[in-house]
């Protein structure tokens, strides 16, 4: 399984943008990066994923290395309510017919500061 | 309810004892996922269904834990002879075939074994 590196923790000014690293270096071709976060007690929420292209909506955009090695997932305007633990995946494919799972990793401690 | 919902939201067992967690997941997705996250760790894969096969069942820690899906949708995550090591926060998700999709996760069940 291909998996991702991400900092312990990050803080962030509320209104300033948010940009969250992940290194992914041994992703292969057909596999995607995904991003999901995780407010306490609740379950994972989906935020976005890419394949090689730039992708945005509503909630953030995530930008994806030409290598893909790399991606940076951005939070334009962090809230308050945006403190949460950000966890970036890399979607396993198996042979046809086989897992699709998500294999999160320890993830990533965003702390939004008033 | 349009999400992802597990029942029981908490579950007090004794050691030795039997459980049976259970998961209804969003209309008309056929892959749903099971996996459990102990304090401070991220969501640990144990299973996966498309449709009432487990198309992974790497996840399941030893033979104590089995899963099913008899109808394809409702999915029961059963546990024989608890351990207190099964303490953990169980969670479900379902989505739509495929690795491009989004995968929507429920709140949990919280499993204490005494």
């Amino acid at each position: 399984d291909a998996k991702t590196t991400q900092p312990t923790s990050m803080d962030c000014a509320e209104g300033r943008a948010a940009n969250l690293p992940c290194n992914h270096s041994t992703i292969s071709g057909n596999e995607y990066v995904y991003w999901y976060r995780q407010i306490h007690s609740q379950g994972p929420q989906y935020i976005i994923h890419g394949l090689k292209n730039n992708e945005t909506n509503e909630m953030a955009s995530l930008i994806i290395t030409e290598d893909r090695k790399s991606s940076t997932l951005i939070l334009p305007h962090a809230t308050l309510r945006d403190t949460a633990v950000y966890y970036c995946i890399v979607r396993v494919t198996g042979l046809e017919g086989g897992s699709e799972k998500l294999v999160f990793g320890k993830g990533m401690k965003l702390t939004v500061n008033p | 309810g349009a999400g992802v919902s597990q029942t029981p939201s908490n579950k007090v067992t004794e050691k030795g004892k039997y459980v049976e967690l259970r998961c209804d997941p969003i209309s008309g997705h056929t892959a749903l996922y099971w996996y459990r996250q102990s304090l401070g760790q991220g969501p640990e894969f144990l299973i996966y269904f498309q449709g009432t096969g487990a198309a992974d069942d790497s996840g399941l820690p030893n033979d104590r834990f089995f899963a099913v899906r008899p109808e394809g949708s409702v999915s029961t995550l059963k546990i024989q002879r608890t351990e207190r090591g099964d303490s953990a926060v169980y969670l479900c998700a379902s989505s739509s075939a495929g690795a491009r999709t989004e995968a929507f996760f429920g709140q949990g069940t919280r499993l204490t074994v005494v």
